[in-house]
């Protein structure tokens, strides 16, 4: 299968500052990485996802970056803002199944 | 549209007891699956289905049981509670069609199930 590791597990930024995290994943084969939000209390929600074929993707605030060769990929949020404050997690398909990070508690300082 | 309806959101057994968490889909996706939370170990697959009549295991599938009857209902049964099993339980599905393609497309959470086993 698949292990997918996950950097930092806690992360602490000022307002208007960028974060970012970091997965690596083991499998060449993989070719499906999104990212998902959680906030407390709820089930985690899709913030962006990229595939095998791009190397870099973005959306607003949010942008996504992988290289296959390393086999990592990364999340950028810029111009933080107090409601990105939540878990953070990295996926990695491979087969029939997706592998998580094991998440990344993310606080925005106002 | 509801998305992925799980129920009861809160549950409390005895170790021993059996009980069966529910979990409902309106968007027709062919991919369902479950998952357990836990402090520091990200989201675990217990198992997960591929479409109606077919379930397979994921990582951590001993102590659970599942069925895949309809397209929209995937439930997962405790047979007999342990303390270990103490967690927060996520349904998910994702758009697969008869062919598995989950790679393909995102997985829609539900809002999860905190069960509490003493």
């Amino acid at each position: 299968g698949e292990n997918v590791e996950q950097h930092p597990s806690t992360l602490s930024v000022q307002e208007g500052d960028s974060a970012v995290i970091k997965c690596t994943y083991s499998d060449s084969a993989s070719n499906y990485f999104p990212w998902y939000k959680q906030e407390l209390g709820k089930g985690p929600q899709l913030i962006i996802d990229i595939r095998s074929n791009v190397g870099e993707k973005k959306d607003q605030r949010i942008a996504v970056t992988l290289n296959k060769t390393a086999k990592h990929f990364s999340l950028h949020i810029t111009e933080t803002q107090p409601e990105d404050s939540a878990v953070y997690f990295c996926a990695a398909t491979y087969g029939n199944q997706f592998y998580f990070g094991t998440g990344t508690s993310l606080t925005v300082i106002p | 549209n509801a998305g992925v309806t799980q129920t009861p959101k809160f549950q409390v057994l005895k170790t021993g007891q059996s009980m069966t968490l529910q979990c409902a889909q309106d968007m027709n996706h062919e991919y369902m699956s479950w998952y357990r939370q836990d402090p520091g170990m990200g989201l675990r697959l217990i198992h997960y289905s591929v479409g109606a009549g077919i379930t397979d295991q994921g990582e951590v599938p001993n102590g659970y049981n599942v069925s895949r009857s309809t397209t929209e209902d995937f439930p997962l049964r405790l047979l007999s509670a342990a303390p270990s099993q103490t967690s927060v339980y996520f349904c998910a599905s994702s758009y697969g069609g008869p062919v598995v393609s989950s790679y393909n497309s995102p997985l829609h959470f539900g809002n999860g199930t905190r069960l509490t086993v003493t």
